[in-house]
């Protein structure tokens, strides 16, 4: 069956530097992947989308990148800040229709 | 816009009583879905639609039905509340030229 894996254990880091989060995938050929921020208490809100002939996709701090070979992409926040404390989702294109969603990782910068 | 919004914010149930969360967007998107998601589970599609007077099963469709009569309103009905049903709820909509969803603020629901 199509699985999506996120660390389940929380990634603490320090104001100012990288934060890298993983979302690995098996039994699935996504054309496009996608991340997500959701805040406690609030629904999931959409960052940014990558599609399979797409390398890495950039957004002011924000850079995403897909490997179709590995079935993984990188989510990386650069110049982290307190504010970028959240859990990030990462979901993938079931068909035209449908996303089935990772369980997501949560994300707290310390200052 | 308001986007996507949810009613109830909150609510608790007794095993076997039923209720509707209602869920409306004012964005004229065509897709619509449900999901629940647990502690620690992430996200599960319950139902969607494509379009008006069109609906699909998710994942977890047991327990609960759906309705579509306008492009607006998507609401989810639960007939006999079970405690395996006490989730947060989260509406979505989506455009049918963008892969993007958009989210409502979610329903949290305690059946006891």
């Amino acid at each position: 069956s199509q699985k999506i894996e996120q660390n389940s254990e929380a990634l603490n880091i320090q104001e100012g530097k990288t934060a890298t989060l993983t979302c690995n995938y098996t039994n699935y050929s996504p054309a496009y992947l996608q991340w997500y921020r959701q805040d406690p208490g609030r629904g999931p809100v959409f960052l940014l989308l990558i599609r399979e002939n797409e390398k890495e996709k950039r957004k002011e701090r924000l850079k995403v990148t897909f490997d179709t070979t590995l079935k993984q992409s990188l989510f990386h926040i650069t110049a982290s800040q307190p504010a970028d404390s959240a859990t990030y989702l990462c979901a993938l294109d079931v068909d035209t229709d449908k996303l089935i969603f990772g369980t997501g990782t949560r994300l707290q910068v310390f200052p | 816009n308001a986007g996507v919004t949810q009613t109830p914010k909150f609510r608790i149930l007794k095993i076997g009583q039923s209720m509707t969360l209602q869920c409306t967007q004012d964005m004229n998107h065509n897709y619509m879905y449900w999901y629940r998601q647990d502690p620690g589970m992430g996200l599960k599609l319950i139902y969607y639609s494509v379009g008006a007077g069109i609906t699909d099963k998710g994942e977890v469709p047991n327990g609960y039905n759906v309705s579509r009569s306008t492009t607006e309103d998507f609401p989810l009905r639960l007939e006999l509340a079970a405690p395996s049903q006490t989730s947060v709820y989260f509406c979505a909509s989506r455009g049918r030229a963008t892969d993007t969803q958009y989210f409502g603020p979610g329903t949290r629901l305690t059946v006891l």
